[in-house]
């Protein structure tokens, strides 16, 4: 079975840029959350898919932050325009129905110069 | 709110030698909690996980951890270090409704001496 994929790994831009992220659950889950972790920070959670649906997204900073998971499969996380404080390493996790084990993605670092 | 403290940033330890990793948290109900390892260019992995009955708990790679609820702590350990499990630790708290996010502590890099 395979794990949770982000897509891409490293990703460098400037400031002002759009970069989109994109992570792949493991197949069947329906519960898809996004995390970031800012330079010497905590992990944050940003926010939670149950399957197509927005169930939270508390976390997301601000609304130059846009989350899709369109079908209810993969999902995407566009910042737009980047600013420097976004730089971080962006999660993905994934768990299934009932189930609050939650599996990580290897991670998308975040570079804004 | 919920939170979760790990007081140590950084420990080193000789190789062979016993590891403990001290997690505090700070939650209003049963918590669910976790705790996680990030090799270098790796992602999270789950060590071992604690939701409910006995307080000690074993994991992965020779890993366990032990709940004390009167303490609020969920400390991690390992009798004997192994090179390879240099990388950086998290303990995570979550919620026992289903689906709910996860707080996670600051994190602990551990260091091995040849």
């Amino acid at each position: 079975e395979a794990g949770v994929t982000q897509f891409p790994s490293h990703s460098v831009i400037e400031k002002g840029q759009t970069v989109t992220l994109r992570c792949d659950p493991i197949s069947g889950h329906d519960n898809l959350y996004w995390y970031r972790r800012v330079m010497g920070k905590e992990i944050k959670f940003l926010l939670h898919f149950v399957k197509e649906s927005k169930q939270d997204e508390s976390g997301m900073p601000n609304n130059r932050f846009l989350a899709e998971r369109t079908g209810g499969t993969y999902s995407t996380l566009k910042v737009q325009p980047a600013e420097l404080e976004d730089s971080g390493v962006y999660f993905c996790a994934s768990s299934g129905q009932g189930r609050n084990e939650q599996f990580f993605g290897p991670g998308t670092r975040l570079t804004v110069l | 709110a919920q939170s979760v403290t790990q007081p140590d940033i950084h420990i080193t330890v000789s190789e062979g030698a016993s590891l403990e990793l001290r997690c505090n948290y700070s939650y209003g109900a049963t918590p669910y909690l976790f705790w996680y390892v990030q090799s270098p260019g790796q992602g999270l992995q789950l060590l071992l996980k604690y939701f409910s009955g006995d307080t000690l708990v074993q994991g992965i790679k020779g890993f366990e951890a032990e709940f004390k609820r009167s303490q609020s702590s969920f400390n991690l350990r390992k009798p004997s270090v192994h090179w390879s499990d240099a990388a950086e630790y998290f303990c995570a708290v979550g919620a026992s409704n289903y689906g709910q996010n996860f707080v996670f502590g600051p994190g602990t890099r551990l260091s091995v001496l040849p």
